[in-house]
């Protein structure tokens, strides 16, 4: 399973575009990049999922570069709610059996 | 709306004694779901995986006869924790992928706080 490193954390104001870098320099050619949000006392939430160049919705765009050694989310305009754990994770989206692994994750405070 | 459902969302007990989660995929059948720990200012650790019909697979570290995963349906993982001791208080999250393949991501229960006294 690919590891995964992020900023331990960041700090944004309302209504700036946040950027959240993720490396996973040893992905393999089947794995596809996840990202979660997590609020305290509460379960992850899917919020992205892509395995190449772009992918937007509703809530937020995902950059992969060719390489696909790293993977940026990208939230517009955020907001104090947005205030979170942000978790990237690697892995074989095609095996219904393989566990995400967890890494750090990046702590967002958005402040007013 | 939820896809996986876990419950109890938070319970307390005495030291020395058993508790059990319900962890349920809803509108879906999975085959697999995956048992997570969370400690405080941590990130998830993955404890097991549950397979219906046949037993769990642990993480290493993880006692599995402190821990019984049972998978009887497929539609229900339960996670019981045995002779529970303060140290096993943490937050207990069950996950489950929703369609096999497709690139289906995790989805993931509200969390168990349990707390032992």
């Amino acid at each position: 399973l690919a590891k995964t490193t992020q900023p331990i954390s960041m700090d944004s104001y309302e209504g700036q575009e946040v950027n959240i870098t993720c490396s996973h320099n040893n992905i393999a050619t089947n794995d596809y990049i996840t990202w979660y949000q997590q609020f305290p006392s509460q379960g992850p939430r899917f919020i992205i999922q892509g395995y190449k160049t772009k992918v937007t919705n509703e809530v937020a765009s995902l950059f992969i570069p060719a390489d696909r050694k790293s993977s940026t989310l990208s939230l517009p305009r955020v907001s104090l709610s947005d205030t979170a754990v942000y978790y990237c994770l690697v892995g074989d989206m095609d095996s219904g059996n393989t566990p995400l692994v967890f890494g750090k994750g990046t702590r967002l405070s958005v402040i007013a | 709306g939820a896809v996986v459902s876990q419950h109890p969302s938070r319970v307390i007990c005495k030291s020395g004694t058993s508790v059990k989660i319900e962890c349920r995929s809803l509108d879906f059948q999975a085959t697999t779901m995956f048992w997570y720990r969370q400690f405080p200012k941590q990130s998830l650790m993955l404890m097991a995986t549950s397979n219906e019909g046949s037993k769990a697979t642990y993480e290493q570290g993880v006692e599995k006869d402190k821990f019984l995963i049972n998978h009887a349906s497929l539609t229900l993982s339960t996670l019981t924790v045995t002779s529970a001791h303060p140290e096993d208080s943490s937050f207990y999250i069950c996950s489950a992928r929703r369609g096999q393949g497709a690139h289906s991501p995790l989805h993931f229960g509200n969390g168990t706080r349990l707390t032992v006294t």
